[in-house]
């Protein structure tokens, strides 16, 4: 069992927007300036496409957007694309120790 | 461009001790800005940070892998090394070793560059 929750699966048309959540606690989320998310296509290593909870990295599309609130951060991909079909992971840390979300498949229908 | 890339056997057998080596190009090792992580992610399964080493060789080990687990580092040829030890086939996975950035107050923020991950596999 991860340490941040997040759903298996999720599913979204091309050209809509879907948003993943990653569920924490007061101990990591709740309480880290620095939540990550990854896109890792099968076969690939992770790619870092969100850091500080809200900034994307250069060369990442203005597709992707991250937040938080509270416990809770979330990932948002507006402009669904055929290749942003991929599993994501949230990442943050408690007592500078990192810690993942199980990660959640995203299908491009 | 940074790059890190892992080496190392991909198959050990049981009860031996895991051996793997990242090498970072393109940047020195040897600086304050980042610790230098490794993390496993079993088949079909999620990711699992099993600790980072900094340039002073202060290191930081996921607690349930602390027993069996050690970090190094060889400045000399800019690359960071993992043992893992008495394995088992729930230590089969893919290896990789990450660059994890560090904020003003020591504080890891997120692992920016990745290597290609190494496959390892555990049996007799």
């Amino acid at each position: 069992q991860s340490a941040l929750a997040q759903p298996a699966s999720v599913s979204g048309s091309p050209g809509q927007s879907i948003t993943i959540s990653c569920i924490g606690t007061s101990t990591d989320i709740g309480f880290s300036d620095y939540v990550s998310w990854y896109q890792q296509h099968p076969g690939e290593a992770p790619k870092l496409i969100i850091s500080d909870v809200s900034s994307r990295p250069s060369g990442v599309s203005n597709r992707f957007s991250g937040s938080k609130s509270g416990n809770t951060a979330s990932l948002t991909i507006s402009g669904l694309q055929a290749e942003d079909e991929a599993d994501y992971f949230c990442s943050s840390y408690t007592d500078s120790r990192p810690l993942f979300g199980g990660g959640t498949k995203m299908t491009v229908l | 461009q940074v790059q890190l890339q892992e080496s190392g056997p991909g198959l050990v057998k049981p009860s031996q001790t895991l051996s793997l080596t990242c090498t970072v190009s393109g940047g020195s090792i040897n600086s304050g800005t980042y610790y230098w992580s490794w993390i496993r992610q079993h088949p079909g399964k999620g990711l699992e940070w099993i600790g980072y080493i900094y340039y002073t060789g202060k290191t930081h080990y996921n607690a349930s892998l602390k027993s069996r687990v050690s970090m190094s580092l060889d400045t000399s040829k800019n690359q960071f090394s993992l043992q893992m030890s008495s394995v088992t086939a729930a230590d089969t996975a893919v290896y990789y070793c990450a660059r994890d950035t560090v904020d003003s107050v020591m504080a890891p923020r997120g692992m920016d560059v990745w290597g290609h991950g190494t496959t390892v596999t555990v049996s007799s």
